[in-house]
This record gives structure tokens, sequence and C-alpha cells, in this order.
């Protein structure tokens, strides 16, 4: 079974300063890991996703993450933050399977 | 944005009446998704399909069903719509290997549809 947890449902930043959105996933196998981004009344956008390639992923807009298999976490970053960052991020596991299970998302406050 | 459309985008219907949202995509993805999203819930699948009439339940599917005729066309039908079922649907679909020019096992979604049943 797979699952997601986000260990923060708010998360408030100043610009300028760095964004830590902390995720611990659950998976029998060997997960795929994503996170997507939702800005208010939008779609989903992936941001980022590890595939068993490199631990430290890039994304877009400067968003980094680090597959940790020893701690079970896939924690979503940025050095700076900006106005437009602010948005609703998800964590996404899938592993083995055809299904995607989602975190219950972090709301990103930035603020100026 | 993977030529996913949904419609319509916003719909307000009355308790009881049937309602069907249609997902088209033009990619000739073969795995196709629904989702709802609720606050404080995240995305929570509903039904899911691998190709054309082969669906499979997710974990919110009661008071749902789906069909796939073609390819392209995914559709999400409340055969009684209650109150409950208020909220945004998303449709996804699931890249493949190689051949359709995506990475693999990335989901791509469509813009969804603001459901209200009063």
């Amino acid at each position: 079974a797979q699952s997601v947890t986000q260990l923060d449902s708010h998360v408030s930043v100043s610009e300028g300063t760095p964004v830590l959105l902390r995720c611990n996933y659950s998976s029998s196998y060997s997960p795929s890991l994503f996170w997507y981004v939702q800005h208010p009344n939008k779609g989903l956008q992936l941001l980022l996703k590890y595939t068993s390639a490199a631990t430290l992923v890039k994304g877009i807009n400067g968003f980094e993450a680090e597959f940790k298999k020893s701690e079970t976490s896939f924690h979503l970053t940025k050095p700076s933050a900006h106005m437009s960052d602010a948005a609703e991020y998800f964590c996404v596991v899938s592993a083995a399977g055809n299904q995607f299970y989602f975190g219950t998302g972090t709301s990103l406050t930035v603020i100026p | 944005d993977a030529g996913i459309t949904q419609s319509p985008r916003h719909k307000v219907t009355e308790t009881g009446t049937p309602v069907t949202l249609r997902c088209h995509q033009t990619e000739n993805h073969r795995y196709m998704y629904w989702y709802r999203q609720d606050p404080g819930h995240g995305l929570r699948l509903i039904h899911y399909s691998y190709g054309v009439k082969d669906t499979d339940k997710g974990e919110v599917s009661d008071g749902y069903s789906v069909s796939r005729s073609k390819t392209e066309d995914f559709l999400l039908t409340l055969e009684s719509a209650t109150s409950s079922q208020t909220s945004v649907y998303f449709c996804a679909i699931r890249t493949g290997l190689a051949g359709f020019g995506a990475s693999w096992n990335e989901q791509f979604f469509g813009p969804g549809t603001r459901l209200t049943v009063l």
C-alpha cells in the first residue's frame, strides 16, 4: 500500500527566505514521487518528479526535492521565495500499479 | 497541458438529478483518471481507466460510474447527484513510454469542473 503525509497544512514565509515543504511517504515498492503546484482557481502543474535516478531532483521555478529512502521523505525546497510561489502544493506517490496517492496539500503563503 | 479538456467547466444542479462530466484527450493515452478535490482532502481517486471499456474503482467510487467507449473520451456520471458530491472534479492522463514522447509515469491534469449540487 502507498500513502503520503504532508506534515504541514500551512506554511508562511517572507519573500526572499527559504521554503521547506515536508512530505513523508509509505510504499511497499520502489516509489515514484512527485510534487504538484496548484495556484488559486487553477489546475495542477507538475513541479518535479523522482523516478529512481538521481536522488536530488530539480524542478521548475527553482524548486528542488531530495529523495531520502532511509527517512522515507521527499521534502520540497526553494532557496528564496517569490510572491508568485504562493499556492497549494501536493506531494504524490505512485508504485507498482496504476494509481497515484495524493497528500492533503500544503498551502504556502509568501509575505511581502 | 497534454491536450486535456473537460466539459462543462461549471455546473449547478439539483439533488437527485443525473450529471455527466466529460474528459477529452487528444494524445491517445491509455490511462485516464477522475479525481475529486475537496478542502483538507487533497485529490481523491474516483475511477480510472486503462483502456477502452476497461475501468476500475478508486478510493471514493460510491455514487459514481464511468464509461470509456473511445480512447479519447472518459465520462463520469453521477446517477443521482447529492450535496456531498459538490466538489471540483479533475480528469488526468498518465503518460506512457518513449513512444508518446514523454516521461514514464507522469500525470497531467485537465482544467477541472466545478460542480455544485443544491
